[in-house]
Order: C-alpha cells, then sequence, then structure tokens
C-alpha cells in the first residue's frame, strides 16, 4: 500500500489565486510528522510546511498553511495568492517514529506539478 | 553560508563502472541522507546515516555503497552492480536523534544528475 498519495499529478492556477494541493497518507504509527517541500526545475528540495500528528492546529507559513484532517489521513497544501516563482512540483513526506525509530526518515508521494498560469 | 553541496552537478558513467558522488554539509547535522528520484517520481531511500562510522540501508540499497568517516561527508558509490543508476540523486542531513517539531526537517543539497552512457 502506498504510505503517502499524491492524485494530482499537475495542476494548474491563475496568478493571484489560491490552490489546493492533495496529499493523503497511511500509517498506523500514532506519532508521525508531515512536510511539504517544493522542488523548482534547478532540481533542489525546498523544506515549505511541517505538521506534527499532535499540533492542535493546522500549521501555517506564510502564504502556505496545512489543512490537516487526521480522521480522513489527509495533509493538503494550501497556496494563497499564487505567484508565477510558486511553479514548481510540490512533494508530501511523512516520518513515522515507529518505523524510523530515531533516525529521521522519510516517505515521499510522487508529487504534483503546479503551473501559476499569468 | 552553512548548506549541502554535492559534486559534481552532471555525471557521465559508461557502463560497468563504479563512480562516487560527493556529498557534504557544513550545518553540523549528526544525520545524512541519500535519496534517488526517477523522472516524474518521488525520492527513494537509498543509505542514511545517524552518525559518524555508523550508516543503514535504505528501500532501495542494492547496488549501491556508502561510508562515513566524517561527520560532514556522506559520499555514495553506484557500483556496476545498480542496473539502472541514471537518476538524479540527493542527498540530506538533519539534526540529531529527537523528535518535535518543524526543526526536524531535512536539508537537501542541489543534486547530481547522473547519466549511464
Amino acid at each position: 500500500a502506498q504510505k503517502i498519495t499524491q492524485t494530482q499529478p499537475g495542476m494548474f492556477v491563475q496568478e493571484k489565486e489560491a490552490v489546493t494541493l492533495d496529499c493523503t497518507y497511511d500509517t498506523s504509527d500514532p506519532s508521525y510528522g508531515l512536510f511539504w517541500y517544493k522542488q523548482p526545475s534547478s532540481g533542489e528540495m525546498i523544506f515549505l510546511i511541517y505538521q506534527g500528528s499532535y499540533d492542535q492546529q493546522n500549521a501555517t507559513e506564510g502564504r502556505y498553511s496545512l489543512n490537516f484532517q487526521k480522521a480522513r489521513k489527509s495533509a493538503n497544501l494550501v497556496i494563497s495568492a499564487s505567484q508565477l516563482g510558486d511553479s514548481a512540483m510540490y512533494f508530501c513526506a511523512m516520518r513515522e517514529v515507529r518505523r524510523s525509530g530515531s533516525a529521521r526518515q522519510l516517505t515521499f508521494g510522487s508529487g504534483t506539478q503546479l503551473t501559476v498560469l499569468p | 553560508d552553512g548548506g549541502i553541496t554535492q559534486s559534481p552537478k552532471y555525471l557521465f558513467r559508461k557502463e560497468g563502472q563504479n563512480v562516487t558522488l560527493s556529498c557534504e554539509q557544513n550545518l553540523n547535522h549528526d544525520a545524512m541522507y541519500w535519496y534517488r528520484q526517477d523522472p516524474g517520481q518521488g525520492l527513494r531511500l537509498i543509505y542514511y546515516s545517524q552518525i559518524v562510522n555508523d550508516f543503514q540501508k535504505g528501500d532501495i540499497a542494492e547496488g549501491y555503497s556508502v561510508s562515513r568517516e566524517k561527520k560532514e561527508s556522506f559520499p555514495l558509490t553506484v557500483t556496476s552492480a545498480q542496473k539502472n543508476p541514471t537518476a538524479f540523486y540527493l542527498c540530506a542531513s538533519s539534526m540529531g536523534p529527537s523528535w518535535g517539531g518543524s526543526w526536524n526537517e531535512q536539508f537537501f543539497g542541489p543534486g547530481t544528475r547522473l547519466t549511464v552512457l
């Protein structure tokens, strides 16, 4: 079974509009963390936002927010006021404490290619 | 500036040759990782190391080897046993073992694109 599922291979959004990128996950570990990374065409991975499984509030970082629905096992990324520079590949990732122990192993989804239109 | 460097940016290899990818970090991080990324796919973990002189296999370790003789360095060797080595390789590092908070994130290098001719 897929640990991290991103069902949108590609998304388009008009500049200045908001967009939601979907991510669902599968784990039986009660302690886990969810991450979103941005990968521009140059290839580097840029950390965007983090949500812990015990966090009571949804994470926010500037224009990025995470819509965390624990019962549904979803952790969707919301980008508000899209900019042309937001065009990139976006990856959702998870770390399970029980599986990884003290290591920081991440399991990644297959990604969503976001294109912002002028 | 603190960060992770990978070299070379592009690497070409003939079939049957071993090749070593460099990864260096000056973030004083204990843990380091190697990932492989194929076109249109996410990252898959090859090897990781939590501390000097120790490393563990990830999900796709076959055909790869690593060493961790220094805290700053975690080179990856792609051996001739790796049947399909053409891919984008990313190195990452993170703080030592503990749990909690967004500072758990992994910091990534710029990557090395390996092509087998």
